[in-house]
């Protein structure tokens, strides 16, 4: 299976901060990476798919970047309702593996 | 809009099946293209791929819970099931399904609200 890592594993930020979130591949992965954010007790949200494309409906004040085994998610600009765990996934080879979440939480 | 909704068994007594159905609404299953995927996430974790079957019935499986595991789909209900065998106090997690797409990159564009399953005598 390929492992993801993402780090930080949590961080404090206060809002209109900006925050970057890194998430490496145990092998190349060209550019099949996605992002979700979750919030508790909900069901992940679609974010961003393949490194830096945004799904519809999301804020511009997200990105994302990266190919081949490291990639990045930052918020420009943080919100309220931007304070949750944020998950990577690789969806280049099954099992389609996740990283073990970062939590962005309120300083 | 595309919806899932998992079925809610609650408990599950150790050593047996884990069954789970879920209904999908505004978009069909038949469909190529999209993925029909069941992910878990143990209280407090991560989350885990378990697998998928494709519109062609065609299925992957994580490897981890090969032995176990079977996904399989209903068509006519426009639904699709997973059946973990042989459960243990570690299957205790909230189950999702849901539905992954190619033009996404494979990516998972729409979830379902969960079901929490609790392996307990």
């Amino acid at each position: 299976d390929i492992q993801m890592t993402q780090s930080p594993s949590s961080l404090s930020a206060s809002v209109g901060d900006s925050v970057t979130i890194t998430c490496r591949s145990s092998q190349t992965i060209t550019s099949y990476l996605n992002w979700y954010q979750q919030k508790p007790g909900k069901a992940p949200k679609f974010l961003i798919y393949a490194a830096s494309n945004l799904q519809s409906g999301v804020p511009s004040r997200f990105s994302g970047s990266g190919s081949g085994t490291d990639f990045t998610l930052t918020i420009t600009g943080l919100q309220p309702g931007d304070f949750a765990t944020y998950f990577c996934q690789q969806s280049y080879t099954p099992p389609y593996t996740f990283g073990q979440g970062t939590k962005v939480e309120i300083k | 809009q595309v919806q899932l909704q998992e079925s809610d068994p609650g408990l599950v007594k150790p050593s047996q099946t884990l069954s789970l159905t879920c209904t999908v609404s505004g978009a069909s299953i038949s469909s190529g293209g999209y993925y029909w995927s069941w992910i878990r996430q143990h209280p407090g974790k991560g989350l885990e791929w378990i697998g998928y079957i494709y519109y062609s019935g065609n299925t992957y499986y994580n490897p981890s819970l090969k032995s176990r595991l079977t996904i399989s789909q209903d068509t006519s209900k426009n639904q699709f099931s997973l059946n973990l065998s042989s459960v243990t106090a570690a299957d205790t997690a909230v189950y999702y399904c849901a539905r992954g797409t190619a033009d996404f990159g494979n990516a998972i564009d729409f979830w379902g609200q969960g079901t929490l399953v609790t392996v307990s005598s």
